[in-house]
């Protein structure tokens, strides 16, 4: 099975960096996503990391380590706009088309 | 990137009846589509795998004969919550694979159907 734990809240102010974090137990998995979801709407796709270490994508990063079941989300310069649900996703060994969903954490960014 | 409707984007209804919610991938094929549930300040759960011209699969916990899923095309998928109860209020989003992609970022979602059941 698959278990991912995120706090459930942060709070940063504007032009901040804060970090999210995902701990996981799973059985294998392709890779560790990243996904964006604000009140009442539909998740978009951030990072994926298919491999251990950073992949950066402008303002948002993403890290993961296998031997650690560890991975973070890094948002720099953080707008009041970011304020919105994260969740770290897998797709798991043996069915590609799978995401399982972490527990999200709500950032909020305060002026 | 691709485009996932969801429709109705929210919907009443009355204990009891029965509710369809449309999926459909509007600028590619999509032979996998996923139903996920989300209860407020929580995790999307995924419901099943609807699968084009075959059986859904299931998570376990689901109750097919609750939540039934047709795929009958590479672009529509639906799911209809029968006998629905209070319960089963929810936000339900569906989320698409474009056949052509092997990435992580060839899934997309629609925007979700607010249910209430009264």
């Amino acid at each position: 099975g698959q278990s991912l734990e995120q706090p459930s809240e942060v709070t940063a102010v504007e032009g901040a960096i804060v970090q999210i974090n995902c701990t996981y137990q799973t059985s294998g998995f392709y890779g560790l996503s990243w996904y964006q979801q604000h009140d009442g709407g539909a998740p978009t796709f951030l990072s994926y990391n298919a491999l251990d270490g950073l992949e950066e994508t402008g303002r948002f990063s993403s890290f993961l380590s296998r031997s650690d079941s560890y991975g973070y989300l890094l948002l720099q310069e953080l707008q009041m706009k970011d304020s919105a649900s994260y969740f770290c996703a897998v797709i798991p060994m043996g069915n590609f088309n799978k995401f399982y969903f972490g527990s999200g954490t709500k950032l909020n960014v305060k002026p | 990137g691709a485009v996932v409707s969801q429709h109705p984007s929210r919907v009443i209804c009355k204990s009891g009846t029965s509710v369809k919610i449309e999926c459909r991938s509007l600028d590619f094929q999509a032979t996998t589509m996923f139903w996920y549930r989300q209860f407020p300040k929580q995790s999307l759960m995924l419901m099943a795998t609807s699968n084009e011209g075959s059986k859904a699969t299931y998570e376990q916990g689901v109750e097919k004969d609750k939540f039934l899923i047709n795929h009958a095309s590479l672009t529509l998928s639906t799911l209809t919550v029968t006998s629905a109860h209070p319960e089963d209020s929810s936000f339900y989003i569906c989320s698409a694979r474009d056949v052509r992609g092997q990435g992580p970022t060839e899934a997309f979602f629609g925007q979700g159907t607010r249910l209430t059941v009264v």
